[in-house]
């Protein structure tokens, strides 16, 4: 079946644009996370979504980052005014829930490259 | 808050022999242990996890181990072979508010020689 799609898969912005940033998860899968990936590194947790609520958004570096998932299926990260500090690998996942509260597997995108000149 | 600490940074074997690539974790309350495997210009992929109540786990070439007591927690490849060549990465999470987030280690580079 069809796995999460990232889109674009590269992006490059002059530093102080905007830029919008496309996750779709798995079709069913509750949960939605994003996370930041910076060249060699492991990838940081930026925020979580459960259907449309946001339940954490600790990770997230400043106020210029935003994500929503208005409908509870696709979600937007939004980076405003970029800064070259912003640039690295955006990863989204998904997953389902189990019974009893606990959590399933993640499952991840290919990423988007955000590379701020 | 979690903290993963992961060795070696790279790690290079003969075709056919074991790897092995370690994981400690700060948290006691982690409860979920993935391991992702990721090639170049891809997303990480799960390849094996373990939940907290199970001290090990395999599946064909590839075996997890988990201490609970000394918080550390390990990835064996037997019989590596060249496709097995990727960075991989461990990571913890602990549930809570209805969710929860992997943190990650810093990776680990496998190179498979033929």
């Amino acid at each position: 079946g069809a796995g999460v799609s990232q889109s674009p898969r590269y992006k490059v912005a002059k530093r102080g644009q905007d830029v919008a940033l496309r996750c779709d998860p798995i079709s069913g899968h509750v949960s939605l996370f994003w996370y930041q990936q910076a060249l060699g590194q492991g990838p940081e947790f930026l925020t979580y979504f459960q259907n449309e609520a946001q339940l954490d958004k600790s990770g997230l570096p400043s106020d210029r980052f935003f994500a929503e998932r208005p409908e509870g299926s696709v979600s937007t990260l939004k980076i405003q005014r970029t800064q070259k500090e912003d640039s690295a690998v955006y990863l989204c996942a998904s997953s389902t829930r189990l019974a009893g509260g606990t959590y399933n597997e993640q499952f991840f995108g290919p990423g988007t490259r955000l590379t701020v000149l | 808050g979690e903290n993963v600490e992961q060795h070696p940074s790279t790690l290079s074997v003969q075709e056919g022999d074991s790897a092995v690539i370690k994981c400690t974790y700060s948290d006691s309350a982690s409860n979920y242990f993935p391991w992702y495997k990721q090639e170049l210009g891809k997303g990480p992929q799960l390849i094996i996890d373990i939940r907290s109540n199970v001290g090990e786990k395999k599946d064909q070439r590839i075996a997890v181990t988990l201490n609970k007591t000394a918080k550390h927690f390990s990835l064996h490849i037997t019989e590596t072979q060249p496709e097995d060549s990727a960075v991989y990465f461990c990571a913890a999470l602990r549930s809570y508010n209805q969710g929860g987030k992997l943190i990650f280690g810093q990776g680990t580079e496998l190179s498979v020689k033929p």
